[in-house]
């Protein structure tokens, strides 16, 4: 079955710093890798997904990057704000009609004014 | 936006009762919802995949006779820990899929406590 791996396990940047957090995926089926943000106590919020026919997807300070060849994607946070402080997932999935999503081990990202 | 309603955000029972979590799709029908389990500073595990209308599908390693899951309308399903013991301690969280190329929505989670 599907193995995703996310590192780092934390990371800590300054205000206005990036973040780049990366996984990667052991199937190649797989061709759905949404990203999630979790806050304490609370659910994981979708905040972008890609599909495998796109290399890049950007959403304001917020971009992801797929690599079917490695089988790797990456969050990319630019201008980092405190409020961005909390804990991401990655995620990917066979189908994307059926979400059976397995998840990677998650990133906490602790921005410091 | 589409919202998924999880009921209760917490409870505290006593081992060897039963505790009952609902899970709501509220503006969207969902046919497919999942039950996932979280231990603190770890990662999402699937419990089972919860069809409309039909039997769940449980994960490798999870008694289905112990997660009971039912999902009688296309916007409720449920999850009953049964005889729970502190073991069964967790968050729980559901996520909903709706129709089409939408993505999946999560509750906010229920943190059960079994003393």
């Amino acid at each position: 079955g599907e193995n995703v791996e996310q590192h780092p396990s934390t990371l800590s940047v300054q205000e206005g710093d990036s973040a780049v957090i990366k996984c990667t995926y052991s199937d190649s089926a797989s061709n759905y890798f949404p990203w999630y943000k979790q806050e304490l106590g609370k659910g994981p919020q979708l905040i972008i997904d890609i599909r495998s026919n796109v290399g890049e997807k950007k959403d304001q300070r917020i971009a992801v990057t797929l690599n079917k060849t490695a089988k790797h994607f990456s969050l990319h946070i630019t201008e980092t704000q405190p409020e961005d402080s909390a804990v991401y997932f990655c995620a990917a999935s066979e189908d994307t009609g059926f979400q059976k999503l397995v998840f990677g081990t998650g990133t906490r990202l602790l921005v410091s004014p | 936006g589409a919202v998924v309603s999880q009921h209760p955000s917490w409870v505290i029972c006593k081992s060897g009762t039963s505790v009952k979590i609902e899970c709501r799709s509220l503006d969207f029908q969902a046919t497919t919802m999942f039950w996932y389990r979280q231990f603190p500073k770890q990662s999402l595990m699937l419990m089972a995949t919860s069809n409309e209308g039909s039997k769940a599908t449980y994960e490798q390693g999870v008694e289905k006779d112990k997660f009971l899951i039912n999902h009688a309308s296309l916007t409720l399903s449920t999850l009953t820990v049964t005889s729970a013991h502190p073991e069964d301690s967790s968050f729980y969280i559901c996520s909903a899929l709706g129709q089409g190329d939408s993505p999946l929505h999560f509750g906010n989670g229920t943190r059960l406590t079994v003393t």
